[in-house]
């Protein structure tokens, strides 16, 4: 089983920039994805393959990817950002999540 | 733009079998994978398995002995087994479509909420 470890929560002031890691065994070998969920809501992609945009997704959503780490990164954060964030990768054919971070914008 | 939609029974005693299905509307977008993706009630996400349009499957090994996934009546149609429910299993259970078999879960249904109850 492949783990990937994430903050239980990131807390963040309007406009300011926040940063959710998201840890595992060589993941910068590994494509990395990024999915928003709201309460009440489905899970939304909002990154994949490390870095890129699906169509909608504003560019203040950003995410890198190296070593160990793959980081996601809110520039700007609005109070619509608040939400769980959680990151994923595929591992011996296995798609694998991270236990999610909490974004609290206040 | 793709649509799915899940449904089947929302209460499943233990010991029994939940059954789902999965409804694409729209356009597929060049998607060809069903994915099954389950979230317990104030829990993370958990990925169960995937379908391909040929019907070839995979599954995460820690449900794979429970699990079967299969083409419904319609070619825009998937469905979900899962045999011997506990209270574990209790989630909400989303349908998901994709492209590739080791891609971004792209097309998210709203889920469904089941419960293991006696």
């Amino acid at each position: 089983s492949y783990e990937l470890t994430q903050p239980p929560s990131v807390s963040v002031s309007p406009g300011q920039t926040a940063t959710i890691s998201c840890s595992g065994d060589e993941l910068g070998s590994k494509y990395v994805y990024w999915y928003q969920q709201k309460p009440g809501q489905s899970p939304m992609l909002i990154i994949y393959q490390n870095n890129k945009w699906p169509s909608g997704i504003p560019e203040r959503f950003f995410g890198s990817n190296s070593g160990n780490t793959a980081t996601l990164t809110i520039s700007g954060a609005q109070p619509l950002d608040e939400a769980d964030y959680y990151c994923q990768a595929w591992d011996s054919s296995t798609a694998f999540f991270g236990s999610g971070t909490k974004v609290t914008v206040l | 733009q793709v649509q799915l939609q899940e449904s089947g029974p929302g209460l499943v005693k233990p010991s029994e079998t939940l059954s789902l299905t999965c409804t694409l509307s729209g356009d597929s977008d060049d998607t060809n994978y069903w994915s099954w993706v389950r979230q317990p009630p104030g829990k993370g996400l958990e990925w169960i398995g995937y379908l391909y349009d040929t019907g070839s499957t995979n599954f995460n090994p820690s449900l794979k002995s429970r699990v079967t996934m299969s083409r419904g009546t319609s070619n825009g149609q998937s469905s979900l087994t899962l045999r011997s429910v506990t209270a574990a299993d209790t989630a909400m259970y989303y349908c998901v479509r994709h492209r590739t078999g080791n891609g971004e879960l792209r097309y998210w249904g709203q889920g469904t909420l089941v419960i293991v109850s006696s």
